[in-house]
């Protein structure tokens, strides 16, 4: 099974300012044949069901405010929000969707300084 | 616009058996994988099970294999999860998910349920 570790498990930012999490996967979840990276992004608030916010890796889902951005590829990857806004608050998780099973990193959860 | 409602949660004693059910509506379910997602009480998201479109490849977690079994009638436009020989640790909001990606494979999840929480307890 791949393995996926999210860093930091918490993380208080500044309203404004830019948020950055970490996620690295135990083995590679690029594609060759397509050059995919099989690796996507959530932000899971209380009450609510998960949202996904970006896929490939770096591509951002429909709706979802530029300030969310992914990048990374291979095993090591990174979902920055770059300037936090209070409806920001939340937990976020990476996925890689590359082997069955799926699995997500431990996630990271967002909060306001 | 896409709707995914799962019911079925309750509370059951250990050992007994549970079935979840998820209505889809607002998009072709016919054409679309689905998964099973579920979160236990202060835990993680932890992936339960996924099947293709047409309902030939279904796969599990290791945690579930050979209990529970998803399942869908395209026809109704519905999910199911049976649960069985359920244990302590199986307690968790479940979540049905729609693949974004079209046709078979693995994807990732565009649309989620509200979700429904099974506990298991004596």
């Amino acid at each position: 099974d791949i393995v996926m570790t999210q860093s930091p498990d918490s993380l208080t930012v500044s309203l404004g300012e830019r948020a950055t999490i970490n996620c690295k996967s135990s083995q590679s979840v690029l594609f060759s044949s397509n050059n995919k990276d099989y690796l996507a992004w959530y932000q899971h608030k209380p009450g609510q069901p998960p949202k996904l916010l970006i896929y490939w890796a770096s591509t951002r889902e429909s709706g979802v405010p530029d300030r969310f951005s992914g990048s990374g590829s291979g095993t090591d990857f990174t979902l920055t929000i770059s300037s936090l806004q209070a409806e920001d608050v939340a937990l976020y998780y990476c996925q890689q969707y590359y082997n069955i099973p799926l699995t997500f990193g431990g996630g990271t959860k967002v909060e306001i300084k | 616009q896409v709707q995914l409602v799962e019911s079925g949660g309750g509370v059951v004693q250990p050992g007994r058996s549970l079935r979840l059910s998820c209505a889809a509506s607002g998009f072709t379910f016919s054409s679309y994988g689905m998964q099973w997602v579920r979160q236990a009480p202060g835990k993680g998201l932890e992936w339960v099970a996924i099947i293709w479109y047409d309902g030939t490849y279904k796969y599990y977690a290791d945690s579930v294999k050979g209990r529970f079994t998803i399942s869908r009638d395209n026809s109704k436009d519905t999910l199911s999860l049976q649960m069985n020989s359920l244990r302590a640790e199986d307690t968790a909001v479940y979540y049905c998910a729609k693949n974004r990606r079209l046709g078979g494979g693995t994807s990732p999840l565009d649309y989620w349920g509200q979700g429904t929480v099974v506990t298991v307890s004596s």
